[in-house]
């Protein structure tokens, strides 16, 4: 089953504006993670936050996750055409020593030259 | 370090056929999982190894799925007398093993079952 939903389901935007998608979820988590997948092709792994952080950078990205809502966002900032992908949240609530990971829905993000 | 590989990237098969999927996660990582992804949704988790040990597995991995992992190294996913609700994007996944490792992913073998 999937622990998490994207918001929303599909993005397009010009190249230069800034993207910004949303996932909820359902249970506590240790750390949540954004992977970028392209057409057909396996996931990129792009940034992970911990349950204990609110917010994190890694270069046009940023990351908040709100854990009282149950909640997370992804920021892309100065979009590019590369950025076309879909874009998955994923949460670890493994408790048994091991990161299981759980799957959202994904958005899929289309970036327009 | 040459990233997790899978083959065969792509997979035809009649309904009622066996197939086998192998994947060769990062050399010194011990933990691997294996996900299958349907159109349009995320992947979906099916199984975990550490080292050679099967250690969880989903009710998505009916009786007809069966994964081993012999040496440690790389792993076989294997679905028998294939349905066509089978077909799907099989990824598998490699990891380190001290918490909150990220997890990185291989290109994924897409199963048609005609």
């Amino acid at each position: 089953s999937q622990q998490g939903e994207e918001d929303p389901q599909a993005l397009s935007i010009q190249e230069g504006e800034n993207a910004t998608m949303n996932c909820s979820y359902k249970t506590s988590i240790n750390n949540l993670q954004w992977y970028r997948q392209n057409s057909g092709r396996g996931l990129v792994h792009l940034i992970l936050i911990r349950s204990n952080e609110r917010e994190k950078h890694s270069g046009r990205l940023r990351v908040t996750l709100d854990t009282s809502k149950k909640s997370s966002s992804l920021l892309i900032t100065a979009s590019r055409a590369a950025d076309t992908a879909s874009y998955f949240c994923a949460t670890d609530a493994g408790q048994r020593g091991y990161q299981k990971v759980t799957f959202g829905t994904g958005t899929k993000l289309q970036v327009i030259p | 370090d040459t990233g997790v590989s899978q083959d065969p990237r792509h997979k035809i098969t009649k309904r009622g056929q066996n197939v086998t999927f192998r994947c060769d996660p990062i050399s010194e990582h011990n933990r691997l999982y294996w996900y299958r992804q349907t159109l349009g949704q995320g992947p979906e988790f099916l199984t975990y190894f550490q080292n050679e040990a099967q250690l969880e597995k989903s009710r998505l991995l009916s009786d007809r799925f069966s994964a081993e992992r012999p040496k440690g190294s790389f792993s076989t996913l294997e679905i028998q007398r294939t349905e066509q609700g089978d077909s799907a994007m099989y990824l598998c996944a490699s990891s380190g093993d001290r918490e909150g490792e990220t997890q990185y992913f291989g290109p994924g073998t897409r199963l048609l079952v005609l």
